[in-house]
């Protein structure tokens, strides 16, 4: 069984630029999140969606970043502007439905740089 | 919100030994603990978790158990072997509650095994 992909792997931007980084989950698996982790923390939740819908985007500072998941299985996250913070691995995760089941399953992530 | 708290934020050992980390959560109402491996340039891996209305579960040389009146659960390795060497993080949720099974994670634990 594939597991989550993500791309890019790797990403340096200057602050104030737009970057974003695109997810495909486990085949199947309704719930889609994406974690901020910034080095020597553990991962941060940004937004969760079930299907195509947002259950919860209560930490994911709208002002800047967006999110979407169009036809509820890959999803992209935006930046945009981007600012020095924002340097950090961002994770994509996927659940079979997080109602039914609560293990997530977790991408390589894509290494963000802001110069 | 929940709040989980881990420790040490570094462990060394030397092959053979056992490790243990600890972990701390604020919420009575989390239900769900599950504990992940961090490889440097991965993502997180599921290694073991644990439901609240079980004490103690083990799988080969990983086990943990969870104290529900102290809020407290831990993780522990026997026969460390180099490959363990990885950052470990815990995590706790209220798996099919109001916070649709959001994860809040630990800061993490460096352990690094010695040959």
């Amino acid at each position: 069984e594939a597991g989550v992909a993500q791309s890019p792997r790797y990403k340096i931007i200057e602050k104030r630029q737009s970057v974003a980084f695109w997810c495909n989950p486990i085949s199947g698996h309704a719930t889609l999140y994406w974690y901020q982790q910034i080095l020597g923390q553990g991962p941060k939740l940004l937004i969760q969606f079930q299907n195509n819908g947002v259950v919860d985007d209560s930490q994911l500072p709208k002002d800047r970043f967006s999110a979407e998941r169009l036809k509820g299985v890959d999803s992209t996250l935006k930046i945009q502007p981007a600012k020095l913070e924002d340097s950090a691995v961002y994770l994509c995760a996927s659940s079979f439905d997080w109602g039914v089941s609560e293990t997530q399953y977790f991408g390589p992530g894509t290494r963000l740089l802001v110069l | 919100g929940e709040n989980v708290e881990q420790h040490p934020s570094t462990l060394s050992v030397q092959e053979g030994d056992s490790a243990v980390i600890k972990c701390t959560y604020s919420d009575s109402a989390s239900n769900y603990f599950p504990w992940y491996k961090q490889e440097l340039g991965k993502g997180p891996q599921l290694i073991i978790d644990i439901r609240s209305n079980v004490g103690e579960k083990k799988d080969q040389r990983i086990a943990v158990t969870l104290n529900k009146t102290a809020k407290h659960f831990s993780l522990h390795i026997t026969e460390t072997q180099p490959e363990d060497s990885a950052v470990y993080f815990c995590a706790a949720s209220n798996a099919g509650g109001t916070s649709y099974g959001k994860l809040t994670f630990g800061q993490g634990t460096i352990l690094t095994v010695h040959p």
